[in-house]
């Protein structure tokens, strides 16, 4: 099955920086890679999500790259606030032949930015 | 419109017992996936329903199981309790499943002492 795997498990930058978070697979199949994040007692929410199909996505200022001949993934975070610090998952997937199968998360990572 | 709901909120049992948690999803979602999130494990997909029917399923015991109702709603019941069930469940509802924008419940808190 698919296997993914996210670093670092930890991250902490000042407000202002740039952030990046890295994600590998294992599945070649995957072609659906979401990003979630989860404030402190707070449910996930996706922040963006990048198929296969693409190289690149962005949305103001959290981009998403993905190299699917290393298969992996990058979430990128500029201009850190303190609202951006909460737990981050990346998540694969795939969608075959009209099918759909599970979604597998990595383990997560804390992004603190301090003021 | 209303988002996912997840009842109850906390839950309590004892070694041995069954538990039986709702998931409300968005009105017109068909899919509903459920996970369990612990500090060790991170998220874990448990199950995947469509139109009432499991599409797939994770790396769980058959203890665990799960069903989803004519209007969407889903249920997961988990038999014969377990210390290390004890966890967050959230559930999750979207319109055609795990690889369309998921929208998360607020979980519920099991706790198996």
């Amino acid at each position: 099955g698919e296997n993914v795997e996210q670093h670092p498990s930890t991250l902490s930058v000042q407000e202002g920086d740039s952030a990046v978070i890295k994600c590998t697979y294992s599945d070649s199949a995957s072609n659906y890679f979401p990003w979630y994040k989860q404030e402190l007692g707070k449910r996930p929410q996706l922040i963006i999500d990048i198929r296969s199909n693409v190289g690149e996505k962005k949305d103001q200022r959290i981009a998403v790259t993905l190299n699917k001949t290393a298969k992996h993934f990058s979430l990128h975070i500029t201009e850190t606030q303190p609202e951006d610090s909460a737990v981050y998952f990346c998540a694969a997937s795939k969608n075959s032949g009209g099918s759909n199968y599970k979604l597998t998360f990595g383990k997560g990572t804390l992004l603190t930015v301090n003021p | 419109k209303a988002g996912v709901t997840q009842t109850p909120r906390y839950l309590i049992k004892t070694r041995g017992q069954q538990v039986t948690l709702s998931c409300s999803p968005i009105s017109g979602h068909r899919s509903v996936s459920w996970y369990q999130q612990t500090p060790g494990q991170g998220l874990q997909f448990l199950f995947e329903y469509f139109s009432e029917t499991q599409r797939n399923k994770g790396n769980f015991p058959g203890r665990f199981s799960g069903r989803q109702f004519s209007n969407s709603r889903s249920e997961m019941n988990v038999s014969t309790l377990e210390l290390g069930d004890s966890a967050l469940y959230l559930c999750a509802s979207s319109l055609t499943g795990v690889t369309d924008t998921q929208y998360f419940g607020p979980g519920t808190r099991l706790t198996v002492l």
